[in-house]
């Protein structure tokens, strides 16, 4: 069993949906959750940053973490044809006090919103 | 503009043949990343760095060798011994070990 499981999709919804991206994980000392977008042929770029549990908010996009069932997300509210891309949940733990700094990813979802 | 940057974007190479993938950043981090990405799989830990002259093996490190002789560079090389080299390398690097971890644009490796 992989460590952080996601969805590959593809993920395929009509402009101004609601988009919900989920990842689950096994390892409970994961405390630094992430969220990058990846466009086609391109180096990944972060959307959110969230540390243990609870919501953040930027923008369109939300981002939750619900460390009991190991389980996190990404919401884009009335999404548009530019988040077309791959979206790649990310995370560590912490060794001692200090997180390690070592990023564990999720296979990455495919997300196309058309026009 | 402060950045990683990575060169050449896109390398073809003869099998047998050692490459190496260049990757500098101007952003005054600390740690940096190698990561290999293949279609349809998440990125894959090769090695990382977390202070100069000083890395660790990743996931992934057998086939590959690394230097940290400077703080601003974090060359990867694809030796022969690499069984399956063709893949999108990217390279990253955070403030601190456990800061957020910013990417470059990759690399794309070809082995024919």
């Amino acid at each position: 069993q992989k460590e952080v499981e996601q969805d590959p999709g593809p993920l395929s919804v009509p402009e101004g949906a609601i988009v919900s991206l989920n990842c689950t994980y096994s390892n409970s000392a994961f405390q630094y959750f992430m969220w990058y977008r990846q466009y086609s042929r391109k180096g990944p770029e972060l959307l959110m940053y969230t540390y243990s549990s609870g919501n953040k908010e930027d923008g369109r996009f939300t981002a939750q973490v619900d460390k009991s069932s190991k389980y996190i997300s990404l919401f884009i509210r009335d999404s548009q044809p530019s988040d077309s891309a791959t979206y790649l949940c990310a995370m560590s733990g912490t060794s001692g006090s200090s997180n390690t700094g070592k990023l564990i990813f999720g296979q990455g979802t495919t997300l196309q919103v058309k026009p | 503009d402060g950045g990683i940057t990575q060169s050449p974007k896109y390398l073809f190479r003869k099998e047998g043949q050692n490459v190496t993938l260049s990757c500098e950043q101007n952003l005054n981090h600390d740690a940096m990343y190698w990561y290999r990405q293949d279609p349809g799989q998440g990125l894959r830990l090769i090695y990382y760095s977390q202070i100069v002259n000083d890395f660790q093996k990743g996931d992934i490190a057998e086939g590959y060798s690394v230097s940290r002789e400077k703080k601003e560079s974090f060359p990867l090389t694809v030796t022969s011994a690499q069984k399956n080299p063709t893949a999108f390398y990217l390279c990253a690097s955070a403030g601190k070990p456990g800061n957020t971890i910013y990417f470059g644009e990759g690399s794309w490796l070809t082995v024919v």
